[in-house]
């Protein structure tokens, strides 16, 4: 099945620097990468998607970069806030046994934004 | 809407004791999954239905059954609990099970075995 790794595990940054995590995926079948942010005791909540056609894509402060080559994606956080401070989770979408997709996670890094 | 909602949302049992997690969902969704996530290990798929009448294992599923009672609802029974379950439980549900629908999680059960 696929297997998502996830670096750094914690990531520290003053406000108003830029923040990068980096995810690598074993299955070149996966076509689908969101990242999910989850502030304390909170639900995660998606905050930006990729799909296997497209190498980057913006939204505002937050960008994804995918290699599909390399079987790699990084999330980048521009002008970093304390708000941005939370746990980010990857994940990579590939087909399952049973013929279904399904999401693997990485296992999260937690940021945090220091004033 | 409520999106997804879970009860309930704080669990203690004893070791052996059982109890069903209760999921459900108001946005029509196909797909529904249960995750448990614990410290250090992101979330693990424990089993999902890609659409009603239909169940199937995850990453982690021994220990725990599960019921899609109807499009609407999705339970995660623990038959006899353990401490290797305490962790907190994740609903989901997606529009689909194709390969880029968003998944929208539930605000998760914290259960404690002892």
């Amino acid at each position: 099945g696929e297997n998502v790794e996830q670096h750094p595990s914690t990531l520290s940054v003053q406000e108003g620097d830029s923040a990068v995590i980096k995810c690598t995926y074993s299955d070149s079948a996966s076509n689908y990468f969101p990242w999910y942010k989850q502030e304390l005791g909170k639900r995660p909540q998606l905050i930006i998607d990729i799909r296997s056609n497209v190498g980057e894509k913006k939204d505002q402060r937050i960008a994804v970069t995918l290699n599909k080559t390399a079987k790699h994606f990084s999330l980048h956080i521009t002008e970093t806030q304390p708000e941005d401070s939370a746990v980010y989770f990857c994940a990579a979408s590939g087909l399952s046994g049973a013929g279904s997709y399904q999401l693997t996670f990485g296992k999260g890094t937690k940021l945090s934004v220091i004033p | 809407n409520a999106g997804v909602t879970q009860t309930p949302k704080f669990q203690v049992l004893k070791t052996g004791q059982s109890m069903t997690l209760q999921c459900a969902q108001d946005m029509n969704h196909n797909s529904m999954y249960w995750y448990r996530q614990d410290p250090g290990m992101g979330l693990r798929l424990i089993y999902y239905s890609a659409s009603e009448g239909t169940t199937d294992k995850g990453e982690v599923p021994n220990g725990y059954n599960v019921s899609r009672l109807n499009k609407r609802e999705f339970s995660l029974r623990l038959e006899s609990a353990a401490p290797s379950q305490t962790s907190v439980y994740f609903c989901a549900s997606s529009a689909g099970t194709g390969p880029s629908y968003e998944q929208y999680f539930g605000p998760g059960t914290r259960l404690t075995v002892t």
